[in-house]
């Protein structure tokens, strides 16, 4: 049982483009969503993440919108660069219960010049 | 040493035979973490422990055990390899026990069990 579900698997985004990757979850005791970056050959590292009491948060070029009541919430990056060519994973966790994290399938981004 | 070590990078190993797979951090964060990553599978938790001393199990704990005598090390060991440990083995550390906290990642091993 995936609790946590990404989705497209992969995505090919011109140089410039918006990339969304979307993730939906099952468990409403889910409390914290955070976003990884990872790139070929290294671990994980995380990017942006959200708690469900606002429904965008905006770093840079990255942004989550949140939506509580659809149990969904996305990735969008902004004015994509081929250097955003990296795998993505959303991620969800419960406040107390030590921090563990449940991960999406991932999407392999490659962002075209 | 700056973050987190694992040792192996990669390793092909017979199945039957017994492996760990070492973890090093040097932040002196209380939590650490093993998982796999697996294609279209994500990242999936085999164990975890919140502070030196206590081990919890995760989401796919079978055939793998781990150990916390202090702060800084979480060894991952396989009793007896089975091909469908074949993966790409990642610890993380955070700092708190609870919380939001960021996990940490190390640079993973690759295991191969034929």
């Amino acid at each position: 049982q995936q609790q946590v579900k990404q989705s497209p698997q992969s995505l090919i985004v011109q140089k410039g483009g918006i990339s969304i990757i979307n993730c939906a979850y099952e468990n409403t005791a889910f409390d914290y969503f955070p976003w990884y970056q990872q790139f070929p050959g290294k671990g994980p590292a995380l990017l942006i993440a959200i708690r469900p009491d606002v429904s965008e948060k905006k770093e840079g070029r990255f942004t989550i919108s949140f939506n509580k009541s659809a149990k969904q919430f996305s990735l969008h990056i902004m004015d994509s660069q081929p250097g955003d060519s990296a795998s993505y994973f959303c991620a969800a966790s419960i406040y107390n219960q030590g921090g563990k994290l449940i991960f999406g399938q991932g999407t392999e981004l490659s962002v075209k010049p | 040493i700056a973050g987190i070590t694992q040792a192996p990078t990669s390793q092909i190993l017979a199945a039957g035979r017994r492996m760990t797979l070492r973890c090093t951090q040097d932040m002196r964060h209380n939590a650490m973490y093993w998982y796999r990553q697996d294609l279209g599978l994500g990242l999936r938790l085999i164990h975890y422990s919140n502070t030196a001393g206590t081990t919890g199990k995760g989401e796919v704990p079978d055939g793998y055990s781990v150990s916390r005598a202090n702060t800084d090390d979480f060894p991952l060991t396989l009793a007896s390899a089975v091909p469908s440990q074949t993966s790409v083995y990642f610890c993380a550390s955070s700092p708190h026990r609870q919380g939001y906290n960021e996990q940490f990642f190390g640079p993973g091993t690759r295991l191969t069990v034929l």
